[in-house]
């Protein structure tokens, strides 16, 4: 049981243009959302985050926005960068518990 | 370097053997986390440490899977008779604080078991 989805495996953009990654979740006792960025050979980093009571925090050039009623999640890049070439992974917190519940990743590439 | 460090970085055995992966977290952090991940699924959680407590372990855990954090600092994950579905790349994660913190992970150990 897939609880955080992110249903495109893939996504290409033209450098200086918006990457936008999404994520869907399952569980409404999720009660904070994390997007990790992991370039090959080494551990994911931390890119942003938002708590469930919040809609959309911004931090450079990364926005998140949370959608609780539609249980969708979304990372926008702008402008993209090459260096933002990556698999992309979102993550969720079940407020009843420790765990930390990770999608499967969206491999982004950005065209120069 | 202060981050994350895990040993060993590769370890490929033989089905039956165990083996004993190390991760030092980064040293003020209490929050230590353990993950398997394998090709085309993200980070799964195995067992989560605050100081030397084991306060959380996957119920997909199989009992063969054991960790520790002894007084609080490095963590070992060993793991009894493995078998080829263990092989996966195993990642220790950091974390500061009580309160939701963003994850300092480490580059993971790659488990092969043939």
């Amino acid at each position: 049981d897939q609880q955080v989805k992110q249903n495109s495996p893939s996504l290409s953009v033209q450098e200086g243009r918006i990457s936008i990654l999404n994520c869907d979740y399952t569980n409404s006792m999720f009660d904070y959302f994390l997007w990790y960025k992991k370039y090959p050979a080494e551990g994911p980093t931390f890119l942003i985050s938002i708590s469930s009571i919040k809609d959309k925090n911004e931090d450079g050039r990364f926005t998140v926005f949370l959608n609780k009623s539609a249980k969708h999640l979304s990372l926008h890049i702008v402008p993209s960068q090459p260096g933002d070439s990556a698999v992309y992974f979102c993550a969720a917190k079940d407020s009843g518990t420790y765990k930390y519940i990770f999608g499967t990743g969206t491999r982004l590439k950005v065209l120069a | 370097d202060t981050g994350v460090s895990q040993d060993p970085r590769h370890k490929i055995t033989k089905r039956g053997q165990n083996v004993t992966f190390r991760c030092d977290p980064i040293s003020e952090h209490n929050r230590l986390y353990w993950y398997r991940q394998t090709l085309g699924q993200g980070p799964e959680f195995l067992t989560y440490f605050q100081n030397e407590a084991q306060l959380e372990k996957s119920r997909l855990l199989s009992d063969r899977f054991s960790a520790e954090r002894p007084k609080g600092s490095f963590s070992t994950l060993e793991i009894q008779r493995t078998e080829q579905g263990d092989s996966a790349m195993y990642l220790c994660a950091s974390a500061p604080g009580q309160t939701n913190n963003e994850q300092f992970f480490g580059p993971g150990t790659r488990l092969t078991v043939l």
